[in-house]
């Protein structure tokens, strides 16, 4: 099993649509998420943080249940401008020190 | 307060030629990781340099590439006697804490897209 596994997708979704991704992790010993975003032939982005107790930015909700190791992104009310990658990173204690990278989540929303 | 900055943004060279990359982390960062990836793939770790250091380079291919971060100047990712498959985007990423451990976040640079002939 991969460390960290995502559908790549892609999702096909029309403006103001409610879209959600899931991100599985193995190592029940990972500490922090985070969630990033990446345009075509673009840098990654920092997204948003996943807190234990879940939070929201605007129209971003993340959410993390470590019981089934997963975290997940909600985008509500989609924009044309949130077409992209969304890519989960999970970093683990233990001695390692290298944040693992999904695959990544493609999204295409569309008018 | 500029972001990571990495030069050249695209570099094309011959097979057998030598690619060196350079990226200079945030303001106040110490700690610096490259990436490589290919097109329609994910980012794979290659290896994580502290000042001076090399902390972790379990995914850098054991011949032709090397990688430093000196006291002064920036960390440079060198690729001897390139192949074709070298051909990627080589993205780097700087944090202020242990990334891994601390959950600092990492900052990426815009990318050195790397092609060879």
């Amino acid at each position: 099993r991969k460390e960290v596994e995502q559908d790549p997708g892609p999702f096909n979704v029309p403006e103001g649509a409610t879209v959600a991704f899931n991100c599985t992790y193995s190592n029940s010993a990972s500490q922090s998420f985070f969630w990033y975003r990446q345009d075509c032939r673009k840098e990654p982005k920092l997204l948003m943080s996943v807190y234990s107790s879940g939070n929201e930015d605007g129209r971003f909700t993340a959410q993390l249940n470590r019981a089934s190791q997963y975290i997940s992104l909600l985008i509500r009310d989609s924009k044309l401008s949130d077409s992209a990658t969304y890519l989960c990173v999970v970093n683990s204690s233990g001695g390692s020190y290298i944040p693992t990278f999904g695959r990544g989540t493609s999204l295409i929303v569309h008018p | 307060n500029a972001g990571v900055m990495q030069n050249p943004r695209h570099l094309v060279r011959r097979r057998g030629q030598e690619a060196r990359l350079r990226c200079s982390p945030m303001k106040g960062h110490s700690h610096v990781y490259w990436y490589r990836q290919l097109p329609e793939e994910g980012l794979k770790f290659m290896v994580y340099l502290q000042k001076e250091n090399i902390i972790d380079e379990s995914g850098m291919p054991k011949e032709r590439f090397s990688a430093e971060f000196p006291k002064e100047g920036p960390s440079i990712l060198r690729i001897q006697q390139v192949v074709r498959g070298d051909s990627a985007a080589y993205f780097c990423a700087s944090s202020l804490g242990l990334a891994g451990v601390r959950g600092d976040t990492q900052y990426f640079g815009p990318g050195t897209r790397l092609t060879v002939l």
